[in-house]
């Protein structure tokens, strides 16, 4: 049963260019929403959250949006820089307890 | 500040040894979570404890694998008995007190069973 999916299992981006990453959730008592980026050999290093209560968190060059209707949330990065390229995964949790995490988009920027 | 420690970074067992796998949290954090990433899959919780004791275990195996958080030194997760198919990263996390939903990770065991 994934609860949370990502359906991309890849994506390539022009650097420079806007980098959308989705996921798709289905239970609906998640009430917050992280995104992680993993590069090989290493844990995943958050990237920027989102509770159920809003619909938009920026820091910097990332963007978080929260379709609760829809049960969706992506991840807007832009400008897009190679340092950006590695899987990033999408997690939720309810209560401040277990991460239930996604299967993960590979991002590759292209110079 | 010291970020999450995980040691060893790699550990290989033969079939039917014990693997022991070790994680200091964040200085401060009270709760330290555990993962598993098979081969291109997402990561999956296992277990989740606070000093002393086990929070929620509904995601480990109910056979050869344990854990504990001891008032004093680092979370253990113990495997007994290896079998290949605990070949794998084991990822440990940990999060400052209730109110606090972002969890940190650290590097990961890699676990490779022969």
């Amino acid at each position: 049963d994934q609860q949370v999916k990502q359906n991309s299992p890849s994506l390539s981006v022009q650097e420079g260019r806007i980098s959308i990453l989705n996921c798709d959730y289905t239970n609906s008592m998640f009430d917050y929403f992280l995104w992680y980026k993993k590069y090989p050999a290493e844990g995943p290093t958050f990237l920027i959250s989102i509770s159920s209560i809003k619909d938009k968190n920026e820091d910097g060059r990332f963007t978080v949006f929260l379709n609760k209707s829809a049960k969706h949330l992506s991840l807007h990065i832009v400008p897009s820089q190679p340092g950006d390229s590695a899987v990033y995964f999408c997690a939720a949790n309810f209560g401040n307890e277990k991460l239930t995490f996604g299967t993960g988009t590979r991002l590759t920027i292209i110079p | 500040n010291a970020g999450v420690m995980q040691n060893p970074r790699h550990l290989v067992r033969r079939r039917g040894q014990e693997a022991r796998l070790r994680c200091s949290p964040v200085k401060g954090h009270s709760h330290v979570y555990w993962y598993r990433q098979l081969p291109e899959e997402g990561l999956k919780f296992m277990v989740y404890l606070q000093k002393e004791n086990i929070i929620d275990e509904s995601g480990m195996p109910k056979e050869r694998f344990s854990a504990e958080f001891p008032k004093e030194g680092p979370s253990i997760l113990r495997i007994q008995q290896v079998v290949r198919g605990d070949s794998a990263a084991y990822f440990c996390a940990s999060s400052p007190p209730p109110g606090y939903n972002e969890q940190f990770f650290g590097p990961g065991t890699r676990l490779t069973v022969l």
